[in-house]
């Protein structure tokens, strides 16, 4: 398998529940994202691994926690969503500095 | 802030024309720009990538930068219905990811 491969594909939550997005790259990339794409709004950066250590954090809530146990995956923790939550979220991967990012087929997330 | 400007369109041409995708910025210090092309349901797939003034062509893609002006731009030659879809433009900046425009959604009419 090669790419960014990201599971599952579209997840429906209630607002009490813990759930957890996956992503896997094949790629040999040092670097890890999550991204956030809402309608009519720019790509929202929200975490970023660089070697497994986190590096940005976008003032992000807390109900979101990222995880990144080594460089080939990463996982985003959801619990006590609200609806505003519901978007497409990407996990993306890079090789780092001003390289480009290989995205992922996302997660579309619908919090009820 | 960092902003990363496009027209939301949407840009309608005919099968055939140039289309032209135009993209500009505010952060002076970002120095790689990149073109994605998303459709409907799907994530963004990097199309184009440029880092220096000028132009860079790449089959029926060219994209174009002028840093002194902040802008960049994307043409396609001989549209085709099949290149209907969302444009992002983003570029780098400060920090370690990049920053992404809102798009522009292009339709290409038979």
């Amino acid at each position: 398998e090669t790419g960014v491969t990201q599971t599952p594909r579209h997840l429906v939550m209630g607002m009490t529940n813990k759930k957890s997005l996956k992503c896997e790259q094949h790629l040999g990339h040092n670097a890890m994202y999550w991204y956030k794409q809402s309608a009519k709004k720019p790509l929202e950066l929200m975490f970023v691994y660089s070697l497994e250590e986190r590096v940005e954090n976008n003032s992000v809530p807390s109900r979101f926690s990222p995880e990144c146990p080594n460089s080939s995956h990463l996982f985003l923790h959801l619990h006590t969503l609200q609806p505003e939550d519901s978007a497409l979220y990407l996990c993306a991967s890079a090789t780092g500095g001003v390289s480009p990012l290989h995205f992922g087929n996302g997660t579309r997330l619908t919090v009820t | 802030q960092k902003e990363v400007e496009q027209n939301s369109g949407p840009l309608s041409v005919p099968e055939g024309a140039i289309a032209s995708l135009n993209c500009t910025y505010s952060d002076r210090v970002s120095q790689s720009f990149f073109w994605y092309r998303q459709y409907s349901g799907k994530s963004p797939e990097l199309i184009m990538s440029i880092y220096s003034n000028g132009d860079k062509e790449d089959g029926r893609f060219t994209a174009q930068l002028n840093k002194a002006s902040q802008y960049v731009s994307l043409l396609i030659r001989d549209s085709q219905p099949s290149d209907s879809a969302t444009y992002l433009c983003a570029l780098t900046g400060s920090g370690y990811a990049l920053n992404f425009g809102k798009g522009t959604s292009l339709l290409v009419t038979p």
